[in-house]
């Protein structure tokens, strides 16, 4: 069965650390994994996806095969980046999500 | 730059009732997808739907749920009788087939009393 794993329901960091979230996730096939991100009052937005290999507001996020992870990293989190982000997985037509983590930057 | 809408944003209704929710996707997007949200809970997937047709569905997707594209440029869900625990945001989305990026809408809270 398709899953998506974020450990972690709440993370925060100071100001200009750097920040890890956990994506962990299990399929078959061979994934198709996203970072999305849901800012206060605002709608779910593509952060980034892992086929295009781009930074985003200075967030990236490799695919590990081996461990099975997406995690996203920023080196210097800024409090814009305070949000709540989710990591999916598309299989098929369908996405899967995990349950997601509040980030909180600390001035 | 266009957007997925949602109406209503907030709709309450009594237990048994039926419920419609409705989305305009972006015009030039071909596969659109229906999710919901229990609050504090994950977004789960409920439907996605492509060429007129149901191209995969979950198994929350039972017989109370349907979808329909009645003219072309809304896309609805409907619900027939609302329990209390479909109280949820659902959220519409829409895919370019080219970027496979989903494009979502603002959801619409539904309150079932």
């Amino acid at each position: 069965a398709q899953r998506v794993t974020q450990p972690e329901k709440l993370l925060s960091v100071f100001k200009g650390a750097p920040v890890e979230l956990k994506c962990n996730y299990s399929y078959s096939g061979s994934p198709e994994l996203f970072w999305y991100v849901q800012y206060s009052r605002q709608r779910l937005q593509l952060l980034l996806r892992h086929i295009s290999r781009e930074s985003i507001k200075g967030f990236t996020a490799d695919l590990n095969k081996g461990e099975t992870s997406f995690h996203l990293k920023k080196p210097f989190a800024q409090e814009e980046d305070s949000a709540m982000y989710y990591c999916a997985l598309r299989a098929g037509n369908q996405f899967y999500f995990g349950t997601g983590t509040s980030l909180t930057v600390i001035p | 730059e266009p957007e997925v809408t949602q109406t209503p944003s907030h709709q309450v209704t009594q237990m048994g009732q039926e419920v419609i929710l409705r989305c305009v996707p972006i015009s030039n997007h071909l596969y659109f997808y229906w999710y919901r949200q229990i609050l504090g809970q994950k977004v789960e997937f409920l439907v996605s739907f492509y060429n007129n047709e149901i191209s995969e569905k979950s198994e929350i997707f039972d017989d109370q749920f349907s979808v329909e594209r009645p003219d072309g440029s809304n896309f609805t869900l409907k619900i027939r009788s609302t329990k209390l625990e479909d109280s949820a945001m659902y959220f519409c989305a829409s895919r370019d087939t080219s970027s496979g990026e989903q494009f979502f809408g603002p959801g619409t809270r539904l309150t079932v009393l």
